[in-house]
């Protein structure tokens, strides 16, 4: 199985803060990778796919990028509403991965 | 707008069968570069892949699952369905079913807790 890395596992951060979350995958994905937001008591939420392709509706201030097996999603600007617990995910190839999560907090 | 609702029983003892459904409703489950897909949350964890089937019937399963689990497709009730046998508290867990267009997970239904206890 392809393992997914993410850092860190928590940040706290204040509205108006530019966040940075990074992803690793163990091996080759190509583009294959997906972001999630997770608010608490709901269902994961698509935010990014192909690395860096904005889901409909997202806000712009998501964004993906990738350097080789390392993918990294950024907040420009967090507000409230961001606080939520985010995944990446590889989907190159089966079984499909997930990171472990990282957990945002507002300051 | 495609909607997703899991169903099934919130409680299955040790040694049973979990199953659960996914009702589908805003859109056709025929398209062939789409998949439905299954996937656990364990309480205050990660996410956990468990499977696939596509339009055709052709599935996909996480291995760590030790070939517990059957996932089927109805289309004509627009429903497919997950079967994990020989439950123990380790599969205690939120159940959520998605499509997955090109294997993104682009649609999620709200997710159902089910609780493997005697």
């Amino acid at each position: 199985d392809i393992q997914m890395t993410q850092s860190p596992s928590s940040l706290s951060a204040s509205v108006g803060d530019r966040v940075t979350i990074t992803c690793r995958a163990s091996q080759a994905i190509s583009d294959y990778l997906a972001w999630f937001q997770q608010k608490p008591g709901k269902a994961p939420k698509s935010l990014i796919y192909a690395a860096s392709s904005l889901q409909s509706g997202v806000p712009s201030r998501f964004s993906g990028s990738r350097s080789g097996t390392e993918f990294t999603l950024t907040i420009s600007s967090l507000q409230p509403e961001d606080l939520a617990t985010y995944y990446c995910q590889q989907y190159n190839t089966y079984p499909f991965t997930f990171g472990p999560g990282t957990q945002v907090d507002i300051k | 707008q495609l909607q997703l609702q899991e169903s099934g029983p919130g409680l299955v003892k040790p040694s049973e069968t979990l199953s659960l459904t996914c009702s589908v409703s805003g859109g056709s489950m025929s398209n062939i570069s789409a998949s439905w897909g299954w996937i656990r949350q364990p309480p205050g964890r990660g996410l956990v892949w468990i499977g696939n089937i596509y339009p055709s019937g052709t599935t996909f399963y996480n291995p760590s699952l030790k070939n517990r689990v059957t996932i089927s497709l109805d289309t004509s009730k627009d429903q497919f369905s997950l079967k994990l046998t020989s439950v123990t508290a380790a599969d205690t867990a939120v159940y959520f079913c998605a499509r997955e267009a090109h294997g993104i997970a682009d649609y999620w239904g709200q997710g159902t807790l089910v609780t493997v206890s005697s």
